[in-house]
């Protein structure tokens, strides 16, 4: 059983649509983070959150939010979804502590927009 | 400033030859982590560096910190065609963010 979910796995949405993303984790980390990963640029931060009341921007929040709405679920959400948000998306987890804990990837969520 | 260059960004080998990737970065690391992520899928954590100079080795990976914590290596001793995939370097800042590097993408040629 994985410990961290991603649904849906794929998703082909148009323009101007409102997308959300899950994420859940049976780990019990208190902290969550949504990354995107384009080809040759690696994985960029969108949004983080280290407990339920705590949700900071990542390098790339622009045109996303995210709701926390428990300790296992962190969501992603695309407003009104544009062709270049076109990405897979990773939600990841890791456990209080030392800043630097490894993080524990969800299996993706390849999102296109026509 | 912040970031961590990696290089190369692909590197083709044959299998039993050995292969390097290197990160580097203009600002002193406090610890670099090293991700592997094989095609199709995510990112999985390998191992983390933070003292100077450190060198770990697991199986036929050698991970390394540089002296003055401003890079890294991995080294893979003849690699197999299990060893397929993109390899991420990683920083993480002191507020728990991960920045990782470009990647490099080794393709093993059986």
């Amino acid at each position: 059983d994985a410990d961290v979910t991603q649904t849906p796995r794929n998703r082909i949405t148009k323009t101007g649509k409102r997308i959300m993303l899950e994420c859940s984790q049976t780990k019990g980390h208190d902290r969550m983070y949504w990354y995107r990963q384009d080809p040759g640029l690696g994985l960029r931060l969108i949004y983080y959150s280290f407990d339920v009341k705590d949700i900071n921007k990542g390098e790339i929040s622009d045109g996303y939010s995210v709701s926390r709405q428990a300790q296992a679920k962190f969501s992603l959400s695309l407003e009104s979804a544009i062709p270049n948000q076109t990405a897979l998306y990773f939600c990841a987890t890791s456990s209080t502590g030392a800043a630097w804990n490894e993080q524990f990837f969800g299996p993706g969520t390849r999102l296109t927009v026509l | 400033g912040q970031q961590v260059m990696q290089i190369p960004q692909y590197q083709h080998v044959q299998e039993g030859e050995d292969f390097t990737t290197y990160c580097n970065s203009s600002t002193t690391l406090s610890n670099i982590q090293w991700y592997k992520q094989r095609p199709g899928g995510h990112p999985v954590f390998l191992i983390q560096l933070v003292k100077s100079g450190e060198v770990k080795k697991q199986k036929r990976l050698t991970f390394q910190f540089g002296e003055a914590k401003k890079n890294s290596s991995l080294h893979i001793t003849a690699t197999q065609t299990t060893d397929v995939g993109t390899y991420f370097c990683v920083r993480a800042s002191n507020t728990g963010k991960l920045i990782f590097g470009q990647g490099t993408t080794l393709q093993v040629k059986p």
